[in-house]
Order: structure tokens, then C-alpha cells, then sequence
């Protein structure tokens, strides 16, 4: 089976944009979770999708989003971005929630 | 006070060596105990799934989850050079689906 596939690997932006996320789950998984991933502060839970519902959300702004399609793919959005949203933003795949399997992140940095 | 810490060492071990990784935690609703490998520039990959208080073993990897003390360890035994990365033990309560990461520790088996 393909792993967890998240697009683009890296991306460059500036405070204030914008920028979208993506993620496709191993085949038949359908609950994904996105963590933001900094030196700082370690790996953070962002928010969980099942069946296209947001089932839990982590300790984050608004500015932070996401949404799931039919087919089990996500995308995670954030608005205004700020110098502290740079990080590594891993999407994990699992079938039920339970065992969860990582992508191998996009890497943001906010100039 | 973390709710789950980790020693982030640096441990440098010669090769062959048993490898020793801990995690403590202080939230008694956590039930589920994952042990992660991440390798420079890569997502987690999933180790170890645990539930109950006892040990698991796969292949040369052993997890030990002792709830009474709030303290899981990670053994790994005939440590191999490739096993040089960072680990992290991550948990999460019974019905929520969200990962608590330890801090990581950063491994080094030196040939």
C-alpha cells in the first residue's frame, strides 16, 4: 500500500499570506489528524477529520483550518500567516483513529 | 509541568548495544502508548502500539508500559547504526483520537 502523500514538501511564504495544505491518507483510512511540528515545541495536535467531520481540535487561533473530502483527502489552510507558524506540518492517516501513520510533512517558513 | 516527559538526551551508544528510552507522564487518562522513530527530514514512523500494562516485543524492539507509575520505556536490543534517530513515545486517552508527544530523544549508534 502507498503511504501518506502530503503536497507540496516545502513552501516559502511572507506574514500575511495565505497557504493550503494537502494530504492524501493511505488508501481505505478514513480519519486524518495534522500536528504542527517545531523545535520549540515539539509535535502539536491540530485537528482530527473522520468521514469529512472534524472530530477533536487542538489549542490553536482560528486562523488554522481544515476540512476533509469525500475521498478521505484534506487540506489544512492558515490565514494571516505569522513568523511562529514556520514548522513542520505532518498529516497521520489511521483507519478508525486509533494507529497512526505520518506523511513526511510540508515544511513551511514564513519570512 | 509537561504532561508527558522525555529525556531529549543526546545518547550515543556503540553498536550492538541494548538502548534504553523512557517516557513519564502525569495524566492517569491516558491508555494508549505509541513509540515513533523520525529520521532527519522525515514523518514519524510508527514503532510500537501498546494498551495494556506489560511488555511487547517486535523483533528487536520492546515496549514496557507500567501505568501504575506512569512510565513507558522503549528497549532496543542488537542497536544497528540505522536505528540513529530520534524517538518519540507519544500517547492519548481512551476516546479521543488526538497524540500527547513526548519531547523526543535523539539517538546516535555509533558503528
Amino acid at each position: 500500500k502507498a503511504g501518506v502523500t502530503q503536497t507540496p514538501r516545502y513552501l516559502i511564504k511572507t506574514r500575511g499570506q495565505q497557504v493550503t495544505l494537502s494530504c492524501s491518507p493511505i488508501s481505505g483510512h478514513r480519519s486524518v489528524s495534522w500536528y504542527q511540528q517545531t523545535p520549540g515545541q515539539g509535535l502539536q495536535f491540530l485537528f482530527e477529520y473522520f468521514s469529512e467531520t472534524q472530530r477533536n481540535k487542538g489549542n490553536f487561533p482560528g486562523r488554522f483550518s481544515g476540512r476533509q473530502f469525500s475521498n478521505s483527502r484534506s487540506e489544512m489552510n492558515v490565514s494571516t500567516l505569522e513568523l511562529g507558524d514556520s514548522a513542520l506540518y505532518l498529516c497521520a492517516s489511521s483507519p478508525d483513529g486509533n494507529e497512526q501513520f505520518f506523511g513526511p510533512g510540508t515544511r513551511l517558513t514564513v519570512l | 509541568q509537561k504532561e508527558v516527559e522525555q529525556d531529549p538526551g543526546p545518547l550515543s551508544v556503540p553498536e550492538g548495544a541494548i538502548v534504553s528510552l523512557n517516557c513519564t507522564y502525569s495524566n492517569s487518562a491516558f491508555q494508549y502508548f505509541m513509540w515513533y522513530r523520525q529520521y532527519s527530514r522525515k514523518g514519524p514512523e510508527l514503532l510500537m502500539y501498546t494498551y495494556s500494562s506489560g511488555n511487547k516485543e517486535d523483533g528487536r524492539f520492546t515496549a514496557q508500559v507500567d501505568k501504575s507509575s506512569k512510565y513507558i520505556s522503549l528497549f532496543i536490543r542488537d542497536s544497528q547504526p540505522s536505528d540513529s534517530a530520534t524517538y518519540l513515545c507519544a500517547m492519548r486517552r481512551g476516546s479521543a483520537r488526538q497524540l500527547t508527544f513526548g519531547s523526543g530523544t535523539q539517538l546516535t549508534v555509533l558503528p
